[in-house]
């Protein structure tokens, strides 16, 4: 099973600001199918990213993916009020698929 | 507009067997895989399978084989999610979700609102 570890566990931030959300595999993601999903409390996933860059659609720029390999990572180049929660990332190359931990982007 | 709409709220007790429902709309439900994930309170999401409704062909995690039952009903556009004896332990919010393709290695793309399962004495 491909573990994934996301960090930090914690990002508390301001409006504006950039965030910079990590995601490491335990072996190399096959052809870097890597997504990334944020969730709001009390509403469903919604997914941001997948192949590790590619916007899913609806999806601001300020969304960005980027990695290859084990080791990818989630811009927000400028956080918005509605962008604070829980964000996921997810390997869909290999079975079992599975989720990292999360990582929760506070209002500092 | 792509819809998955999953049925309510379930309370029940130790034993007791269950299935819930996850309705498409909106696209050609033979056509996409369709999946749950278990998110128990508090906690992260875990992937646990997938049906192709097409032909039914379905994968599970290894962590969920044998511990539930996905199911899907093509001509209603319909998927289940069942248990034959539920325990405390399985306790969560249960979501439905599309496959983003007809290929399997794809990310959930469109989402159900969630079924709280309950279970206690």
């Amino acid at each position: 099973e491909v573990v994934l570890t996301q960090s930090p566990g914690t990002l508390s931030l301001s409006p504006g600001e950039r965030a910079t959300l990590s995601c490491r595999a335990s072996q190399s993601v096959s052809s870097s199918y890597l997504a990334w999903y944020h969730q709001k409390p009390g509403q469903a996933p919604r997914l941001l990213i997948y192949a590790a860059s590619s916007r899913a659609t609806g999806i601001p720029d300020r969304f960005s993916g980027s990695g290859s390999g084990t080791d990818f990572t989630l811009t927000i180049s400028r956080l918005e009020p509605e962008d604070f929660a829980v964000y996921y990332c997810q390997q869909y190359g290999t079975s079992p698929r599975t989720f990292g931990q999360g990582t929760k982007v506070e209002v500092k | 507009e792509v819809q998955l709409v999953q049925s309510g709220a379930e309370v029940k007790k130790p034993g007791e067997s269950l299935k819930i429902s996850c309705k498409g709309s909106g696209y050609i439900f033979t056509t996409y895989w369709i999946g749950w994930v278990r998110q128990l309170p508090g906690k992260g999401l875990e992937w646990m399978g997938i049906i192709y409704p097409g032909d039914s062909d379905t994968r599970y995690s290894p962590s969920f084989q044998g511990q539930v039952t996905i199911s899907a009903d093509k001509s209603i556009s319909t998927a289940y999610l069942q248990w034959s004896s539920l325990k405390a332990s399985d306790t969560a919010m249960y979501y439905c979700a599309r496959l983003r393709s007809s290929v399997r290695n794809q990310p959930f793309d469109y989402w159900g609102q969630g079924t709280l399962v309950t279970v206690s004495p």
